[in-house]
This record gives structure tokens, C-alpha cells and sequence, in this order.
């Protein structure tokens, strides 16, 4: 079982849609990150959250550390969003990473 | 914020060479350094964890003869692939500790 479990593997939307991709976790975190990385490969951290929600323009996570999960938000998606969306746990010892499979998006125009 | 800063983003080298990828941190000290690698449509993967000023810390399963790792300084980081085999052929990727974690722009390393 991996510690950090994401949902959906894959996702096709079409343009304007609202998203929603789900990160559950079962190891104890100092802080929950949410990363997009493009088809080039370079990685971008969205978010980093300890608790409650933040929100960046068209994009809303929330963390809920009680029942261990986590969410991704895209609201009004465009194809631009396409990408493959990876949430990261930060251990408690501060220096260690588990990641999600990552979730792959498509917004069809 | 921050950059990492990663170097080459993509390289191409001969089986049995040696290639060397750096990362550096531009605007601030990171006192820890993730490497990284990513199969096709897989996850990352976490090869070593290296503290500056000492030894890395590698995860099972990776040759840490194969695939050197140095931190010599807070802004610098470097892996070196040795004696490179096609099965090398990677996306590889640096992950600096600061406040948060700073993804350098990743290697695409081809062995032919």
C-alpha cells in the first residue's frame, strides 16, 4: 500500500469544467504539497498546506488533517491546465518526501 | 520565490561514460538536496537525500557507487552517473529544501 494514495490515475475534462483530484495519505505530515508538472517535465509546487484551504487564482486545495486527505480544485479549467498534478507529503522528520502516482489532466478545448 | 537552477536539461551520452547533472539553488541555502528519478508515466522516485557536508543517504535499491552524489555546498548539488548504461536513460530531478521544496527543471539523460 503506498502512503500516499491520488485519485483519479487519469482525468479528461472539457474546457470550463470543474476539477477535483483527491489525495489521501497515512503517514503523519508536517505539510501536504501539490505540485504540476508539464509534459517537458519541469515541476511547479502549487501549494504547500498545513491545514484549512488556499487558492491561487482558478486553483483551490484543501487539506483536512483528521481524515488525512487532500484536494485539488481547478475551477473554469482550460486547456493550459493540462498537466499531470502530483501531491507530495512532508514527513514529520521535515526531510522526507512521499508522492502521490500523480493524476493526469486533460482539458479538451 | 525560489529557483533551482538544473543542469543540463538534456544530454546524450555513450554507454560507459560518465555524465554529471547539477543543481544549484540561486536565492537560498538549501541545507538539503532530494535527486530524484521519474520512469515514463510513473511517479518520482526518490534515489538519495543529501545533506550538506556529508555523506547522501540512498534509498534501497540504488547503487550509490553508480550514481554519485555530492553537496559540497549550500547552493550546490551534483549527481554523477558512472559508467552510464542505456537502462540510465531517465528523466532525472533535483529537489531543494528551503521553506518549501524547489524543484530544479529536471535532466533528460539518454545513454546510447
Amino acid at each position: 500500500k503506498n502512503e500516499v494514495e491520488q485519485s483519479p490515475q487519469n482525468l479528461t475534462a472539457q474546457e470550463g469544467e470543474f476539477i477535483t483530484i483527491n489525495c489521501s495519505y497515512s503517514v503523519g505530515i508536517s505539510a501536504l504539497h501539490w505540485l504540476q508538472q508539464h509534459p517537458g517535465g519541469g515541476i511547479v509546487s502549487l501549494f504547500m498546506l498545513s491545514s484549512g484551504k488556499k487558492k491561487h487564482g482558478r486553483l483551490i486545495a484543501t487539506i483536512n488533517i483528521q481524515e488525512k486527505h487532500s484536494s485539488l480544485h481547478i475551477t473554469a479549467s482550460h486547456p493550459r491546465d493540462s498537466a499531470v498534478y502530483i501531491c507530495a507529503a512532508l514527513l514529520n522528520t521535515g526531510n522526507q518526501f512521499y508522492f502521490g502516482t500523480g493524476t493526469s489532466l486533460t482539458v479538451i478545448p | 520565490g525560489a529557483v533551482v537552477s538544473q543542469h543540463p536539461s538534456r544530454v546524450i551520452c555513450k554507454s560507459g561514460t560518465s555524465v554529471k547533472i547539477e543543481c544549484r539553488s540561486l536565492d537560498f541555502q538549501a541545507t538539503t538536496m532530494f535527486w530524484y528519478r521519474q520512469f515514463p508515466k510513473k511517479s518520482l522516485m526518490l534515489m538519495a537525500t543529501s545533506n550538506e557536508g556529508s555523506k547522501a543517504t540512498y534509498e534501497q535499491g540504488v547503487e550509490k557507487d553508480k550514481f554519485l552524489i555530492n553537496h559540497a555546498s549550500l547552493t550546490l548539488s551534483t549527481l554523477t552517473v558512472t559508467s552510464a548504461h542505456p537502462e540510465d536513460s531517465s528523466f532525472y530531478i533535483c529537489g531543494g529544501l528551503g521553506n518549501t521544496i524547489y524543484f530544479g527543471e529536471g535532466s533528460w539523460l539518454t545513454v546510447v
